[in-house]
Formats: structure tokens, C-alpha cells, sequence
């Protein structure tokens, strides 16, 4: 496997219940990203690991949401007690600590009715 | 904060037409810019970068140069094909965060 990975692709949910997410980024890179993308706009940064430690949060997510990198591979993100305004598509990137190329995902496309 | 203003689409053009899209910046530093393309039910795939003022990046006929004193990164290709048709997303990177702007859809006709 030489991409990233994302999973579910699709996750259908009713509002209120948790959903969590998660990503496998390519093998080698020690920096992991996580956009949330709605209809007709361009990605908006959510957070960012380097290895296990989680560097910055953006405002955008809020008490509900938490992003983990246990052991600086694969990330989970998790979102407590959804609202339909957390439909969107959640996109996974991981590049090379010193390099600002970052390679994307498939996504998640979350939706909660 | 850092922002990224693209041009509005859709944007509609006959094969081996011209093709500009336009994307300025805003960034506090010296950011990286870069575009990314995006095909009908595909993820964000990088398209070309530039790490500094002047440089052009360029891939699969597609060219854009870095201009600092614009603060611009437009896209431009000479001849576009119907295989060209996707969503085109500008995007700056500072240390270690993009911001992107909100796409442009191209629709290429033959």
C-alpha cells in the first residue's frame, strides 16, 4: 500500500451518537492532518500530528471532537454526540516532517440525520 | 489568518482552449503554494507546487509561478482537454498547516 487510507468511506449516522474515524497515512511519514470539506468549498484544517504528539487544533473543532495518534501511525477521529451540521467529508493527509507536500486520502464522508 | 481567493466558477471552455485560473493569498510568512485537482469521485491529488518566490511549478501541461509581489500562484494551461474536467483547489502551506481556497470547476467540451 503506497497511499493513504481512510476508513469507513461513508458512515451514515443519527444525531446524537458517536462516530470515530480512521486513518493509516503512508508508512514513512511522521506528520498527520485531518480537513473537514463541504459542499462547494475548499478543505479546512481540523489538526495536525507530529508523530504521536498532536501539534495544533484549529478553532473549528470544538469539545466534541478528538483526534488521537496513539503510537504516531494511524489516527482516529472521533466526534461525540454528532449534529447534522457535522456532515461533511473528512480528509486524512500525512507528509514528511520537513516537507510541505501533503499527500490526501479518499475521505470519509460523513453524514448524520 | 492566512486565507486563499480563487477565481469563481464553473468554469466552461471548449477543448484546446486556454485556461487561467486565478488564485491570490494572503499568509503572515513565506508560504509553499501549491494546486490540487480533484476528478469526479476521486480525492484531492497534488497537481504542482512552488516553495519560493519565482519558482514555477509545472506537471501534465499545467504551469503556475509564484509572484510575491502579487501575491498570486495562477493557474494556466495552453491547450485544455475534456479530460482536464475536475475541481482545481489553490493552497498555501505554513508551517505545517494548509489553507485552501473554495475550488474552481472546470468542464471541459469537445
Amino acid at each position: 500500500d503506497t497511499g493513504v487510507s481512510q476508513d469507513p468511506r461513508h458512515k451514515i449516522t443519527k444525531r446524537g451518537q458517536n462516530v470515530t474515524f480512521r486513518c493509516d497515512p503512508i508508512s514513512e511519514h511522521n506528520r498527520l492532518y485531518w480537513y473537514r470539506q463541504t459542499l462547494g468549498q475548499g478543505p479546512e484544517f481540523l489538526t495536525y500530528f507530529q508523530n504521536e504528539a498532536q501539534l495544533e487544533k484549529s478553532r473549528l473543532l470544538s469539545d466534541r471532537f478528538s483526534a488521537e495518534r496513539p503510537k504516531g501511525s494511524f489516527s482516529t477521529l472521533e466526534i461525540q454526540r454528532t449534529e447534522q451540521g457535522d456532515s461533511a467529508m473528512y480528509l486524512c493527509a500525512s507528509s514528511l516532517e520537513l516537507a510541505e507536500t501533503q499527500y490526501f486520502g479518499p475521505g470519509t464522508r460523513l453524514l448524520v440525520l | 489568518g492566512d486565507s486563499v481567493t480563487q477565481m469563481e466558477g464553473p468554469v466552461t471552455l471548449s477543448e484546446e482552449a486556454f485556461l487561467t485560473i486565478n488564485c491570490t493569498y494572503t499568509a503572515t510568512g513565506y508560504p509553499s503554494l501549491f494546486w490540487y485537482v480533484q476528478y469526479p469521485g476521486e480525492g484531492l491529488q497534488l497537481l504542482l507546487k512552488a516553495t519560493k518566490a519565482d519558482d514555477k511549478g509545472s506537471n501534465k501541461g499545467f504551469e503556475a509561478t509564484y509572484r510575491k509581489e502579487t501575491t498570486s500562484f495562477h493557474l494556466e494551461k495552453g491547450s485544455v482537454q475534456v479530460s482536464d474536467s475536475a475541481v482545481y483547489f489553490c493552497a498555501l502551506s505554513l508551517a505545517g498547516k494548509s489553507t485552501f481556497g473554495d475550488g474552481t470547476t472546470l468542464t471541459v467540451k469537445p
